[in-house]
């Protein structure tokens, strides 16, 4: 159970493009979810959290209009990156948990790269 | 704001050896998460620490934190190639369980065969 779904695995795109990334709770509901970003042997660094039905609350630091979060249902997340750039190519990864005191669930990522 | 300080960086066992990783807080830890990372692949989960003094094992993986919940040790015994990848300890960000986690900056095992 607590399965977190992550989709597209692999994206590339074009500098001035939007990219757009989901998350999915494929088993259970979600009424927060975090996204976080991944440099090249660093580790996570925690950009904001997504919650259902408000807005997102976004990390010190992390530009809310260069990093759109919608959460319009209880098992789905998107983050959207807006006029992409090469510095915005990163592992980007999402996060959810089933209830309130278990550990977080991780989709498999996605890997962004802006030509 | 918490930061949590892993040690070593980077590991390089022969298959069979044990090891140890460590996790240390700069404020009392109210929940202690360990997860493992393949590169370029979402976080697998290991263990989940609350309480001081509590240890916890999975097949050949325990994971510990010290009675004043500021630090965590990790030990793999007898590794196999399997167990390389990136370990990761994560803690709650804050007194309430808001679920966000923040991480420590990861430790790579390698494990010769």
């Amino acid at each position: 159970g607590a399965v977190v779904s992550q989709h597209p695995s692999r994206v590339i795109c074009k500098s001035g493009t939007s990219v757009k990334i989901e998350c999915r709770s494929l088993d259970f509901q979600a009424t927060t979810m975090f996204w976080y970003r991944q440099f090249p042997k660093q580790s996570l660094m925690l950009m904001a959290t997504s919650n259902e039905g408000s807005k997102a609350t976004y990390e010190q630091g992390v530009e809310k209009d260069k990093f759109l979060i919608n959460h319009a249902s209880l098992t789905l997340s998107t983050l959207t990156v807006t006029s992409a750039h090469p510095e915005d190519s990163s592992f980007y990864i999402c996060s959810a948990s089933n209830t309130p005191n278990s550990p977080l669930h991780f989709g498999n990522g996605t890997r962004l790269t802006v030509t | 704001s918490q930061e949590l300080e892993q040690s070593p960086q980077s590991l390089i066992v022969q298959e069979g050896k044990n090891l140890t990783i460590n996790c240390t807080s700069s404020k009392t830890l109210y929940g202690l998460y360990w997860y493992k990372q393949k590169y370029g692949e979402g976080l697998i989960f290991l263990m989940m620490l609350q309480k001081g003094g509590e240890e916890k094992s999975h097949e050949k993986i325990t994971a510990k934190l010290d009675e004043k919940k500021q630090q965590s040790s990790l030990h793999i015994t007898a590794s196999q190639p399997s167990h390389a990848g990136i370990y990761l300890c994560g803690a709650g960000s804050g007194s309430g369980n808001t679920g966000k986690l923040i991480f420590g900056q990861g430790t790579t095992l390698q494990v010769k065969p």
